[in-house]
């Protein structure tokens, strides 16, 4: 089981860029999740996928941020313009019918 | 909407000592709660996990957990510490299945001492 997968494990890039993460689910999850991590606010969804359809993008902090999942086996997570406030670890997390999310080792992204 | 409180940012005991990390709730259905921990640099493992049943829990690394609906409390517990416990660890919960949105608590900072 190789787990989920993310990319790349660290970014740093300059305010205005456009920043894209990107997420492999475990082979056979149907559902998958992103997640933001900062000290102020904690663990925050952002938004959740249900067999590759947006369920819930509420945590969305705003337009800046899309994500996308064009097949069972990937996601991103695109930010654009971006801003040193997105600077967190960002999680996806994938998992199957009524079974625990399984998170990946996170992207930790720097925004200068 | 659901909510998770866990109460203080660090806790520290001593190796061989009881560890108790404290974990309360709000929820309007039944709820579905879990601990999960982060070692530092890595994503979020599974401790354990409360859906139905019997409302004693045993986890992985020697840990267990009770769900009390009277207190709405789910608080981890492990009789003996190891220096390998020294972690973040945090409590989630969901209202609609273990697959479905996770609201977690802020986080507790477990130190080991020797």
């Amino acid at each position: 089981d190789a787990g989920v997968i993310q990319s790349p494990r660290h970014e740093v890039t300059e305010m205005g860029q456009e920043v894209t993460l990107r997420c492999k689910p475990i082979s056979g999850h149907n559902s998958l999740f992103w997640y933001r991590q900062t000290m102020m606010r904690g663990l925050e969804l952002l938004i959740y996928f249900n067999n590759n359809v947006p369920i819930d993008d509420s945590g969305m902090p705003e337009d800046r941020f899309s994500a996308k999942m064009p097949n069972a086996s990937f996601s991103t997570l695109k930010i654009q313009p971006s801003e040193p406030r997105d600077s967190a670890v960002y999680f996806c997390a994938s998992s199957y019918s009524n079974q625990p999310q399984h998170f990946g080792d996170g992207t930790r992204l720097s925004i200068l | 909407a659901q909510s998770v409180t866990q109460l203080g940012s660090h806790v520290s005991v001593s190796e061989g000592a009881l560890v108790l990390l404290r974990c309360n709730y709000s929820s309007s259905v039944p709820p579905y709660l879990f601990w999960y921990v982060q070692y530092p640099n890595q994503g979020l493992q599974l401790l354990l996990k409360y859906t139905t049943g019997a409302t004693l829990v045993k986890g992985i690394n020697g840990f267990e957990a009770e769900f009390k609906k009277s207190e709405t409390s789910f608080h981890l517990t492990k009789p003996s510490a190891h220096m390998s416990d020294a972690a973040e660890y945090f409590c989630a919960v969901s209202d609609t299945g273990a697959n479905s949105k996770l609201t977690f608590g802020k986080g507790i900072t477990l130190s080991v001492r020797p």
